[in-house]
């Protein structure tokens, strides 16, 4: 299932800096995109959503970006803190009915001090 | 804030052996999932379930799985003869109203179920 891919497996990043999570998927029946955050030992927690009739979304320091064209997400957060250090998904859910999200392998983001 | 609970968070079990993994959803949710993931990978969806039936399943879902809200708080999930690959985290979700537009998906800590 290639659907959905976040082609970098990990990110470091300073403190205080942005963090830019990215997320491609290869075709366009996803109306509703999500991103998750996920600590060791505890399932994925929700972060933020787009839906498909916009580009950008912002929620605090958290701000999704959609790229239909290009089908591509990405996750900017800014600025970036140690608590922030975590798995984060991007969860897609596909066009006409069905509630299943279809989960990205994941970015493991450090944040360094 | 209310939690997604899941029990037990560690399950070790003999290959054919039948497991049922339990969760308490949320109070006033109404939509509940079951979602998997195996070491390594991604995780994957299961099953949905919703007015006390099956919504929607994934081809993973086959006759080994089944699901049950046995009470007015409990969810299931019953493999019933467990293989090797069925090892893996198993997480349970829950949602207000329909996903998830303003109702997003919340997810339980996981079980993680070891098959040896």
């Amino acid at each position: 299932d290639q659907q959905v891919k976040q082609n970098s497996p990990s990110l470091s990043v300073q403190e205080g800096r942005i963090s830019i999570l990215n997320c491609d998927y290869t075709n366009s029946m996803f109306d509703y995109f999500l991103w998750y955050k996920k600590y060791p030992a505890e399932g994925p927690t929700f972060l933020i959503s787009i839906s498909s009739i916009k580009d950008k979304n912002e929620d605090g320091r958290f701000t999704v970006f959609l790229n239909k064209s290009a089908k591509h997400l990405s996750l900017h957060i800014v600025p970036s803190q140690p608590g922030d250090s975590a798995v984060y998904f991007c969860a897609l859910k596909a066009t006409g009915g069905g509630n299943k999200l279809t989960f990205g392998t994941g970015t493991q983001l450090k944040v360094e001090l | 804030e209310p939690e997604v609970t899941q029990t037990p968070s560690h399950q070790v079990t003999q290959m054919g052996q039948e497991v049922i993994l339990r969760c308490v959803p949320i109070s006033n949710h109404l939509y509940f999932y079951w979602y998997r993931q195996i070491l390594g990978q991604k995780v994957e969806f299961l099953v949905s379930f919703y007015n006390n039936e099956i919504s929607e399943k994934s081809e993973i879902f086959d006759d080994q799985f089944s699901v049950e809200r046995p009470d007015g708080s409990n969810f299931t999930l019953k493999i019933r003869s467990t293989k090797l690959e069925d090892s893996a985290m198993y997480f349970c979700a829950s949602s207000r109203g329909v996903p998830y537009y303003n109702s997003p998906l919340h997810f339980g800590n996981g079980t993680r179920l070891t098959v040896t």
